[in-house]
């Protein structure tokens, strides 16, 4: 999608191995989200930063997961340990500014825990 | 519970029918309401949102949305649907409070 970037776009990994997706955005969005899209569900929300205010984690389904966000841009979600239940597409979206909610996706990261 | 609903997991209509795609939210008080489609390969991208003020709201591709608070329903519809429409649909709210925007488990539109 337009302004966000993700890495890498496709990632097999063996169960129990750790796993990072990138997100890039184009700089000047102070809003970024990470969400889960598993098959046939809808999109699970994970983690949201706001400029330099605390992120909400609230989403984020067990300690295995972690994100950070360097310099409010590029983040970074990490997953440890990785389980077959992790398998999903994770998307990025970020938020420009011009109004509540309206967000700008990635193409996402799609995760294969074999 | 907060919550957004997609009744209809996959619809099939044909070229040039009309279209009507359910989303039903249940939270304390109005939140924002949105519409957004994943076409094949492509992230997703923002048809319409709906805030405040007129009901009725237009967004791109044809498509428009009528929120109705009675019915707690913000069904999205487009009057004459192209092979081009064939795509994931997904409802989403958020709450004016928090930054936790829900999205419904989506409606996969086929177009014949």
């Amino acid at each position: 999608g337009a302004g966000v970037s993700q890495s890498p776009s496709n990632k097999v990994t063996e169960k129990g191995k750790d796993v990072e997706l990138r997100c890039d955005p184009i700089s000047g969005h102070t809003a970024l989200y990470w969400y889960r899209q598993s098959l046939g569900q809808g999109l699970e929300f994970l983690i949201y930063f706001q400029g330099n205010s605390a992120p909400d984690k609230s989403g984020l389904p067990s300690d295995r997961f972690s994100a950070e966000r360097t310099g409010g841009s590029v983040s970074t979600l990490t997953i440890q340990r990785t389980q077959q239940e992790d398998s999903a597409v994770y998307l990025c979206a970020v938020q420009p500014g011009s109004g509540p909610g309206e967000l700008f996706f990635g193409e996402g990261s799609r995760l294969t825990v074999l | 519970a907060q919550s957004v609903t997609q009744p209809d997991i996959h619809i099939t209509v044909s070229e040039g029918a009309s279209l009507e795609l359910r989303c039903n939210y249940s939270y304390g008080a109005t939140p924002y309401l949105f519409w957004y489609v994943q076409s094949p390969g492509q992230g997703l991208q923002l048809l319409l949102k709906y805030f405040s003020g007129d009901t009725l709201v237009q967004g791109i591709k044809g498509f428009e949305a009528e929120f109705k608070r009675s019915q707690s329903s913000f069904n999205l519809r487009k009057p004459s649907v192209h092979w081009s429409d064939a795509a994931e649909y997904f409802c989403a709210v958020l709450p004016y409070n928090n930054n936790d925007m829900r999205f419904g488990a989506g409606t996969r539109l086929t177009v014949k």
